[in-house]
């Protein structure tokens, strides 16, 4: 069973808009993180957040975080084509040793 | 290159056949995990080991099977071979500090035909 889910599962945007997908989770958790896959390949780590963070910014970048909802979103500024990709959000538990996953939200930035 | 080695990167195989897929992890990473990637179940973990132990399980078939070497690289067998297995496996690895992301590898495609 997946700990994640991802809301939109499909996204398709202009470029230079804005993306923002949203992951809620079921547990307790020590860190949520996102990864980005591009069709068939590797997963790619871009952000990691802490239970006791609230927001956090990497570049184009910003994800948030809300514990007492179980709640997380990812947002991308200023979308660009090569931001096409699967993004999926993951979560580790204080116990788990293992990355739980979502199923993914599917981007699409029309250029 | 993410640092993850994994070999081969394609493989097409028969039904009931027997099959070792590869992981090298990251230099200096001691932990490596197995998933699964098909369309209709997504991301799946299937096993975690660190340093050479198995430390969780997650949705492992009991015709798979998996290790990890005193050099630190790991194998995932998979036995008896269904058609339901075609998917692509990932490994990933993790250093031993906490809050840290995982660098995947670029997986491994199985058809089993």
């Amino acid at each position: 069973s997946q700990q994640g889910e991802e809301d939109p599962q499909a996204l398709s945007i202009q470029e230079g808009e804005n993306a923002t997908m949203n992951c809620s989770y079921k547990t307790s958790i020590n860190n949520l993180q996102w990864y980005r896959q591009n069709s068939g390949r590797g997963l790619v780590h871009l952000i990691l957040i802490r239970s006791n963070e609230r927001e956090k910014h990497s570049g184009r970048l910003r994800v948030t975080l809300d514990t007492s909802k179980k709640s997380s979103s990812l947002l991308i500024t200023a979308s660009r084509a090569a931001d096409t990709a699967s993004y999926f959000c993951a979560t580790e538990t204080w116990s788990d040793y293992k990355l739980s996953f979502g199923a993914g939200t599917t981007v699409t930035v029309r250029a | 290159d993410s640092g993850v080695t994994q070999t081969p990167k394609h493989l097409i195989t028969a039904t009931g056949q027997r099959v070792t897929l590869r992981c090298s992890p990251r230099s200096g990473d001691l932990s490596v995990y197995w998933y699964q990637q098909s369309l209709d179940q997504g991301l799946q973990f299937l096993i975690h080991y660190y340093n050479g132990e198995e430390r969780a399980k997650g949705n492992i078939l009991e015709r798979f099977s998996a290790q990890q070497f005193p050099d630190l690289h790991s194998e995932l067998n998979l036995s008896s071979l269904e058609l339901g297995d075609s998917a692509l496996y990932f490994c990933a690895s993790s250093g031993q500090k906490a809050n840290y992301g995982y660098t995947f590898g670029s997986g491994t495609r199985l058809t089993v035909v």
